[in-house]
């Protein structure tokens, strides 16, 4: 079965610092690995995706994502983290028919 | 603003109510989707629909009926619900059932059974 998994229930940064949230996959096969962000109140919004192709994967807000087959991890970046970047973040894996969640990860931007 | 509208956004209830939650996009999108979420946790499917028919019923009890009565449109009909069932009620949608297909989410009906 496929699985993701989010070790670390919260990441705190300081405003300007780079930033990482964690993922690491099982899958067999190929993986479809996504990015999704939840503010609060909010519903989920789409980041950014791996198919295949080059691993490092660019999306929305400056967001980009670094596919390690060999580690099998899907971490996301931000070069410079904004205060408004605080929020929970999901990495997810299709599975053929459904999109299987790992637990959340929250980011806090202090500034 | 997201292009996958819910409503209501908020709705209060009694566990003897019938309600309606209900979804609309436009994208031609033709798969659609239900999630519950609980607070901090990530959603849960409910329900799948792919060209307007049920694909996947993730074991929903019957007190939770959706119907899909066109391609653009979503409905969640809500009968006899438990204070459990209380939750953020998310639906989603993506171009199909492919699985390099993103899902784009509504804000989500949050509920509360009293």
């Amino acid at each position: 079965a496929q699985s993701v998994a989010q070790p670390e229930d919260q990441v705190n940064v300081a405003e300007g610092n780079p930033l990482t949230v964690k993922c690491t996959y099982s899958v067999s096969g190929n993986p479809y690995l996504f990015w999704y962000v939840q503010y609060p109140n909010r519903g989920l919004q789409f980041l950014l995706k791996y198919i295949t192709g080059d691993n490092l994967v660019k999306g929305s807000y400056g967001f980009e994502a670094e596919f390690n087959k060999s580690q099998t991890s899907f971490h996301l970046k931000k070069p410079s983290a904004l205060v408004s970047d605080s929020a929970l973040y999901f990495c997810a894996v299709r599975d053929s028919l459904l999109l299987i969640f790992g637990t959340g990860t929250r980011l806090q931007v202090f500034p | 603003d997201t292009e996958v509208t819910q409503t209501p956004k908020h709705l209060v209830m009694g566990m003897t109510n019938k309600k309606s939650l209900k979804c609309e996009q436009h994208m031609g999108h033709r798969a659609m989707y239900w999630y519950k979420q609980k607070a901090k946790k990530p959603p849960e499917l409910m329900f799948v629909y792919s060209y307007e028919k049920l694909s996947i019923n993730e074991s929903v009890p019957s007190r939770f009926s959706p119907e899909c009565p066109n391609s653009s449109l979503l409905n969640l009909h809500l009968h006899a619900l438990q204070p459990e069932d209380s939750a953020l009620y998310l639906c989603a949608s993506s171009v199909d059932r492919g699985r390099n297909q993103p899902q784009h989410f509504g804000d989500g009906t949050r509920l509360s059974i009293l």
